[in-house]
């Protein structure tokens, strides 16, 4: 298997512009997470979805930040109008079941940088 | 709640000898403990897992952690450090129950550097 796939790996856009990050999950898996990973404040759930339906966005900072996943291998994380303080890693992860002591596998990362 | 508490930030030892990353977690329900690691510029990897059966949990590349309920502690370890062991790392709490059940809740990681 290829494992979760992340694209762009990196993206530097300017304040205001639209950006859509792009997640392809394992194949089978039945959970999708969105994390972001900065300096100050680490690791942190933003949203997941189970069966492409959103289950918990209470992580998600605020209106400018959305995410779908309109089928089973595919999930989109658009932030409009970017700023410079969403500068950070955001990680994309998959999960196959619904225990919690199943492992979540993670994407490469997307590293963005807004000026 | 859950939450994590990874109680050095930075790590730093010679080639050849013992690694130690301390992790304490808080839990509600009985939790199921992870250690991933995370290279420069990549994503994150599981090491090991824990999932309420050994105690001592062996992972990949030499690591292990042993459960301690009674010190509510994960603390990873290694016998003999390389240097591509040089890496950040994460002590992770998954919960077993309540609001916050499968979610995974991230220490602040240890960064281990490792001298030749």
């Amino acid at each position: 298997d290829a494992g979760v796939i992340q694209s762009p790996r990196h993206e530097v856009t300017e304040m205001g512009q639209e950006v859509t990050l792009r997640c392809k999950p394992i194949s089978g898996h039945d959970y999708l997470f969105w994390y972001r990973q900065t300096m100050m404040r680490g690791l942190e759930l933003l949203i997941y979805f189970n069966n492409n339906v959103p289950i918990d966005d209470s992580g998600m900072p605020e209106d400018r930040f959305s995410a779908k996943m309109p089928n089973a291998s595919f999930s989109t994380l658009k932030i409009q109008p970017s700023e410079p303080r969403d500068s950070a890693v955001y990680f994309c992860a998959s999960r196959y079941r619904d225990t919690f002591t199943d492992t979540q596998y993670f994407g490469p990362g997307t590293r963005l940088t807004v000026l | 709640a859950q939450s994590v508490t990874q109680l050095d930030s930075h790590v730093s030892v010679s080639e050849g000898t013992p690694v130690l990353l301390r992790c304490n977690y808080s839990s509600s329900y009985s939790p199921s403990l992870f250690w991933y690691v995370q290279h420069p510029n990549k994503g994150l990897q599981l090491l090991l897992k824990y999932t309420s059966a050994a105690t001592l949990v062996k992972g990949i590349n030499g690591f292990e952690a042993e459960f301690k309920k009674s010190e509510t502690s994960f603390h990873l370890t290694k016998p003999s450090a390389h240097m591509s062991d040089a890496a950040e790392y994460f002590c992770v709490v998954s919960e077993a129950g309540g609001t916050s059940y499968g979610k995974l809740t991230f220490g602040q990681g240890t960064i281990l550097t490792v001298h030749p």
